[in-house]
């Protein structure tokens, strides 16, 4: 298997625009999770999907960010609009069932500078 | 809230041993994990530990304490290779909803 496969690997963006990360899970994953990354606030979990169904979007910052998972194969995350405190790395992770050394792959991560 | 702490950095030399330390205060627990992550790349899958006691893989060891909320991640024999970020992370609950430490930064150096 590729693993988790995240696209575009570097967004540099302005301002107000609109941005769309997006995230292929390792087939045969139950559960999708979108992470964001910094230097001030770590590794946080901002939602996470179960057999394509939101489960816990706690950790999504505000309105302008948003998740969805049309199919088992495809999750976007979407930021609209784009501000310069949203520059991050953002991870998209995936796993099996959950229990026991079931653990999360995380994909190559997507890193996004607003400008 | 919940709250997993590590140490911010480290320094250790080539060829000796290292332990990094990870407290945590969750709502749940259902398993502790230790990632690596070199910069610039994504975490990577250490260990996991859901009883308390040692495992041991390799070089690499974790011990976990579940009464005291308290793991740590052994290395032994260190290399420079193992100069990355090590995240200890909590599973909550039976979902594989997990949270992060923000990570502690090891440095090896010769």
């Amino acid at each position: 298997d590729a693993g988790v496969i995240q696209s575009p690997r570097h967004e540099v963006t302005e301002m107000g625009q609109e941005v769309t990360l997006r995230c292929k899970p390792i087939s045969g994953h139950d559960y999708l999770f979108w992470y964001r990354q910094t230097m001030m606030r770590g590794l946080e979990l901002l939602i996470y999907f179960n057999n394509n169904v939101p489960i816990d979007d706690s950790g999504m910052p505000e309105d302008r960010f948003s998740a969805k998972m049309p199919n088992a194969s495809f999750s976007t995350l979407k930021i609209q609009p784009s501000e310069p405190r949203d520059s991050a790395v953002y991870f998209c992770a995936s796993s099996l069932l959950a229990g026991g050394r079931d653990t999360q792959y995380f994909g190559p991560g997507t890193r996004l500078t607003v400008l | 809230g919940q709250n997993i702490d590590q140490p911010t950095e480290m320094t250790a030399t080539e060829g000796a041993i290292v332990q990094i330390n990870c407290t945590y205060q969750t709502s749940g627990f259902n398993g502790l994990f230790w990632y690596q992550q070199h910069a610039g790349e994504a975490p990577t899958f250490l260990s996991y530990n859901v009883l308390d006691g040692l495992e041991e893989k390799g070089r690499f060891s974790s011990f976990l304490s579940r009464s005291k909320g308290y793991s740590y991640l052994l290395l032994k024999e260190l290399q420079m290779k193992d100069s990355a970020s090590y995240l200890c992370a909590v599973r909550l609950y039976n979902n594989n909803d997990m949270r992060f430490g923000a990570g502690t930064r090891l440095t090896v150096k010769p």
